[in-house]
């Protein structure tokens, strides 16, 4: 079975700019959760998606947002890029909605310059 | 999530087993103990969790005291492979969404 799968692996942008993120969770699992890791800060949640419905964020501004798709893969859209956005973009995925068991992808390594 | 406490770091011999302790003394009823590990740059893999009863899957065992104010992962065979920082974390099934990391321990696996 194969596990939450990122794209792209690295990326890089310049300030200002606009990047979009892509998770598709494992088969089955209806949530998808994004949280970012900068170096030194630990895993802060973003973003979680349940049944194509944003359920709840983060402490973070609006230029952070995502969506949910029918297939129950998600975006994470990141607006006018800063150069603290550098940082893993995770993103897990769960079978029922709220506190099961979450699995983690591989990440989206994102610089910003 | 709870507080938990867990050693800086610790070594661990190739092929031997690596004993990582958890401390969450203050550990609500409803709230499970969860292991996770995070190999260099890579996104968190999860481990094994449990409520009570020690557990055992493929990757690991959990043995939760009877108090359940702490718990160890065993791993039974640790390999190079296994060299990551090693999160424990508790959380309740009713609505803790939100996954936070501690520091973690730091786990060295040497040949």
């Amino acid at each position: 079975e194969a596990g939450v799968t990122q794209s792209p692996t690295h990326l890089i942008k310049t300030r200002g700019q606009q990047v979009t993120l892509r998770c598709s969770p494992i088969s089955g699992h209806t949530s998808v959760y994004w949280y970012q890791q900068a170096l030194g800060l630990g895993l802060q949640f973003l973003l979680w998606y349940d049944e194509g419905e944003e359920r709840n964020r983060g402490n973070f501004p609006p230029r952070f947002s995502g969506r949910q798709f029918p297939n129950y893969s998600s975006e994470l859209n990141v607006n006018a890029l800063e150069l603290e956005d550098s940082a893993l973009y995770l993103c897990a995925s769960s079978l029922r909605a709220g506190a099961d068991t979450q699995y983690f992808g591989p990440g989206t390594r994102l610089t910003v310059l | 999530d709870a507080k938990t406490t867990q050693p800086t770091s610790m070594d661990c011999a190739e092929g031997r087993a690596a004993n990582l302790p958890c401390n969450h003394s203050t550990i609500s009823g409803n709230e499970y103990v969860y292991w996770y590990r995070q190999i260099h740059s890579q996104g968190p893999q999860y481990i094994i969790h449990g409520l009570k009863n020690n557990e055992t899957n493929e990757m690991a065992s959990l043995i939760i005291t009877e108090d359940r104010k702490s718990s160890t992962l065993i791993l039974p065979h640790a390999t190079l492979r296994d060299t990551a920082v090693y999160y424990c974390i508790v959380r309740a099934f009713s609505n803790d969404y939100k996954l936070s990391f501690g520091a973690g321990t730091t786990v060295t696996v040497r040949a």
